[in-house]
C-alpha cells in the first residue's frame, strides 16, 4: 500500500521560498500510471490544487500559482519536492502531497495522500 | 475555474443516522466528482470516485450519485468512524477544484 510522507521547515520567512518534499514508499515514482500532485489549505479557507508532476517529469501548474511555483523529482530517492517562491502571510497552509491517476477515463487526483504539513509564513 | 459549493457546511447526526452531503459545481462536469473523507492527524483518504464508484477497501455504507452540476454523498447508516469532514472534488477542467467541505458532528 503506498504511503505518502511530506518533510520540510514549518517556518519560512517572507519573500524566502518554501521548500518542501514527499517521500514515497510502497511505489515508484517512475510508474507511467500515476503522477504526484501538492495540494493545500489555508487556515478556514478550502483546499486548492498547486501542481502535479507525471513520471516523465513533466509539470502541471494551477495558473493561479505558477509564476512561483515548481514541482520536481528525484527517482533515486522516490521524492517529490514543492518550491514556492516570494512566500508571503497567504502562502501559511497545511500542504498535502497526493498520488493520483486516471481510472476509466477520470482523472483522479487525490487516490492516497499524505497527512500534510503545517508551513507558516512569518517573520 | 470551476466552483465547487458543499452543503451543509456542518451537520449534527446520531449513530445509525442516514447523511446527505450534497455538491454543487458551477458548470457541467458530466462524472468527474470525487469524494474524500479527513480526519484530524490522519491523511485524507478517497471514497469514492467518478460520481458513483466506490473506492476499494471503502464500506459500502458510502454511495454517491449524481452527474453534471449536482452530486450527493450519501452514509446509510453512520457509524463512530464516520465523523470527519467530507469535501468533493472535480477534475473534469484544470485546474482541479475542491468543495469547503461538510463536517459531521456527533450529535
Amino acid at each position: 500500500q503506498v504511503q505518502l510522507q511530506e518533510s520540510g521547515p514549518g517556518l519560512v520567512k517572507p519573500s524566502q521560498t518554501l521548500s518542501l518534499t514527499c517521500t514515497v514508499s510502497g511505489a515508484s515514482i517512475n510508474s507511467g500510471s500515476y503522477y504526484w500532485s501538492w495540494i493545500r489549505q489555508p487556515a478556514g479557507k478550502g483546499l486548492e490544487w498547486i501542481g502535479r508532476i507525471f513520471s516523465s517529469g513533466s509539470t502541471d501548474y494551477n495558473p493561479s500559482l505558477r509564476n512561483r511555483v515548481t514541482i520536481s523529482m528525484d527517482t533515486s530517492k522516490n521524492q517529490f519536492s514543492l518550491g514556492l517562491t516570494s512566500v508571503t502571510a497567504a502562502d501559511t497552509a497545511m500542504y498535502y502531497c497526493a498520488r493520483g491517476r486516471t481510472i476509466f477515463g477520470v482523472i483522479v487526483v487525490g487516490e492516497s495522500w499524505g497527512r500534510g504539513t503545517l508551513v507558516t509564513v512569518s517573520s | 475555474d470551476i466552483q465547487m459549493t458543499q452543503s451543509p457546511s456542518s451537520l449534527s447526526a446520531s449513530v445509525g443516522d442516514r447523511v446527505t452531503i450534497t455538491c454543487r459545481a458551477s458548470q457541467s462536469i458530466g462524472i468527474h466528482l470525487h469524494w474524500h473523507q479527513r480526519k484530524p492527524g490522519k491523511a485524507p483518504k478517497l471514497l469514492m470516485y467518478a460520481a458513483s464508484s466506490l473506492q476499494s477497501g471503502v464500506p459500502s455504507r458510502f454511495s454517491g450519485s449524481g452527474s453534471g452540476t449536482e452530486f450527493t454523498l450519501t452514509i446509510s447508516s453512520l457509524q463512530p468512524e464516520d465523523f470527519a469532514t467530507y469535501f468533493c472534488q472535480q477534475s473534469y477542467s484544470s485546474p482541479p477544484t475542491f468543495g469547503q467541505g461538510t463536517k459531521v458532528e456527533i450529535k
